[in-house]
């Protein structure tokens, strides 16, 4: 079946550093896609979006590049910082006005001192 | 403020029982949602209402019985609770955005259930 995202794999950063975590899905249908940040005991927190008519999107010290192409999608963050330790997941919407998201398995990012 | 909230925020019970996690939203959205994490962090949307309305059933047990009384609130109750129940289950809501399309969803801080 299609599936978004990996294994939940782990990322370990040096604080300061750049981050990038990685998402592929496989739905060529799939036109929004949504980057959330889950801490420790909370709910998934929005962090950004991007629709498929848009190949990069920049908010606050973090930027999503979308390849339709190879069907991946990326999100950096600039500038690690302890407090960007997390589990981030990406999620896709297939087009369904409803806003069903399918989401990947996440990655869990350590920032390290 | 609390945006999308849910209770209990821990819920321990025995196999067999029923039990119920109540979500309310402040936000003046028109579509809430329920999702199911298991232990590997995996989210799995089970549930949608919007204006008191079911409109995404996923394949789900039907001991499992959603019901909203406003487009407020969205609660979830369970039947005959079993072991593989055990989960986080987070409530969510959104709202029509430009093109008529419900996108953005605002997660609640979950409830960590656990079956014994």
């Amino acid at each position: 079946g299609e599936s978004v995202g990996l294994h939940l794999p782990t990322l370990s950063v040096q604080e300061g550093d750049n981050s990038i975590i990685n998402c592929a899905y496989s739905n060529s249908a799939s036109d929004y896609f949504i980057w959330y940040k889950q801490e420790s005991g909370k709910g998934p927190q929005f962090i950004i979006d991007i629709r498929s008519n848009m190949d990069k999107r920049q908010g606050q010290r973090v930027t999503v590049l979308l390849n339709k192409t190879v069907k991946h999608l990326s999100l950096q963050i600039a500038a690690t910082q302890p407090g960007d330790s997390a589990v981030y997941f990406c999620a896709e919407n297939k087009g369904d006005s409803w806003g069903k998201l399918q989401f990947g398995a996440g990655t869990q990012v350590v920032v390290t001192p | 403020d609390t945006a999308v909230s849910q209770t209990p925020k821990y819920l321990v019970t025995q196999m067999g029982n029923d039990k119920s996690i109540k979500c309310e939203q402040n936000l003046g959205h028109d579509t809430m949602y329920w999702y199911k994490q298991d232990s590997k962090k995996f989210l799995k949307i089970m549930f949608s209402y919007n204006n008191k309305e079911l409109i995404i059933n996923e394949t789900v047990p039907n001991r499992f019985s959603p019901k909203s009384p406003d487009k407020a609130h969205l609660n979830l109750h369970i039947n005959s609770l079993e072991l593989g129940d055990s989960a986080v289950y987070f409530c969510a809501s959104s709202q029509v955005g430009s093109g008529g399309r419900r996108e953005t969803q605002y997660f609640g801080p979950g409830t960590r259930l656990l079956v014994l």
